[in-house]
C-alpha cells in the first residue's frame, strides 16, 4: 500500500510566523499535489509539482519536490489567518492509479 | 464559486430512510469521484466513474449505490445506513481519469448526518 505521510499533524501559530509541513512517501510519484480545504468547503488545488527538485512559489507559499521525487514540503512565510484550513498532498498510485491523499496537517494560524 | 455544484448541503436521516446525494459539473470532464471525509481527516475515495462507467468501487458496501445517469451528473443513493456513514461526502470531476497530473475539482461536500 502506498502512503503518503505529513508532518506535523496538527500545527498552531500566531499571525506572521513561518511554517513548513512535510509529504514523505517510500514510493516514487511522476507528479505530486497540494491542496488546501478551508472549514465548511471542498479541497482546492494550491499546486501540481512534476519534477525531481521542482520549486514552485505561490505568493507566500513555497513548494518543493524532493530529488527522488519520493516527497514534497510546503512552506508558508508571514502565516495569516486566512491560511487555516487543511493541507493535503496527494499523488496517483496502485494499480487503478488513483489519487491517494496524505494524512493530512490542519493548520490554525491565530490572529 | 466551486464548479462542481453538490446538493443537499446537508442532510439528516434516520437508518430507514432513503435519500440521494446529487453532484453536478459542466466543465466537460469525463471522470468524476465520490468521496467520503471524516473531520480532520483526509478524503477517502469511494467509487470512480470514467465516461460515465463505473471503473473503481473501493469495496464500499452496498447501502451506499452510485448512478452516473449523463456525463454532467452523478448520484450517490443512500438506503439503511448507520450511524459510522456520518461523515461529509465530496463529489469531484477531472478531466480524464488517467491523466497524470491534473487536478481534481471538488464541490463543498454534503454534510450527512445519519440518526
Amino acid at each position: 500500500t502506498q502512503l503518503l505521510e505529513q508532518s506535523p499533524q496538527f500545527l498552531s501559530i500566531q499571525e506572521g510566523e513561518n511554517l513548513t509541513v512535510y509529504c514523505n512517501s517510500s514510493s516514487v510519484f511522476s507528479s505530486l499535489q497540494w491542496y488546501r480545504q478551508e472549514p465548511g468547503e471542498g479541497p482546492v488545488l494550491l499546486v501540481t509539482v512534476v519534477t525531481g527538485g521542482e520549486v514552485k512559489k505561490l505568493k507566500r507559499l513555497t513548494f518543493q519536490f524532493g530529488d527522488a521525487r519520493k516527497d514534497s514540503s510546503l512552506h508558508i512565510t508571514a502565516a495569516q489567518p486566512g491560511d487555516t484550513g487543511l493541507y493535503l498532498c496527494a499523488a496517483r498510485g496502485g494499480a487503478t492509479n488513483k489519487l491517494i491523499f496524505g494524512t493530512g496537517t490542519l493548520l490554525a494560524v491565530q490572529p | 464559486d466551486t464548479e462542481v455544484t453538490q446538493t443537499p448541503k446537508h442532510l439528516v436521516m434516520g437508518m430507514t430512510n432513503k435519500k440521494s446525494l446529487k453532484c453536478e459539473q459542466h466543465m466537460g470532464h469525463r471522470a468524476m469521484y465520490w468521496y467520503k471525509q471524516k473531520a480532520k481527516k483526509p478524503p477517502e475515495l469511494m467509487f470512480v466513474y470514467s465516461y460515465e462507467k463505473l471503473s473503481i468501487n473501493e469495496s464500499v458496501p452496498s447501502r451506499f449505490s452510485p448512478e452516473c445517469p449523463n456525463s454532467s451528473l452523478l448520484n450517490l443513493h443512500l438506503h439503511a445506513l448507520q450511524p459510522e456513514d456520518s461523515a461529509l461526502y465530496l463529489c469531484a470531476s477531472s478531466q480524464d481519469r488517467d491523466l497524470t497530473g491534473q487536478p481534481q475539482h471538488f464541490g463543498d461536500g454534503t454534510r450527512l448526518s445519519i440518526l
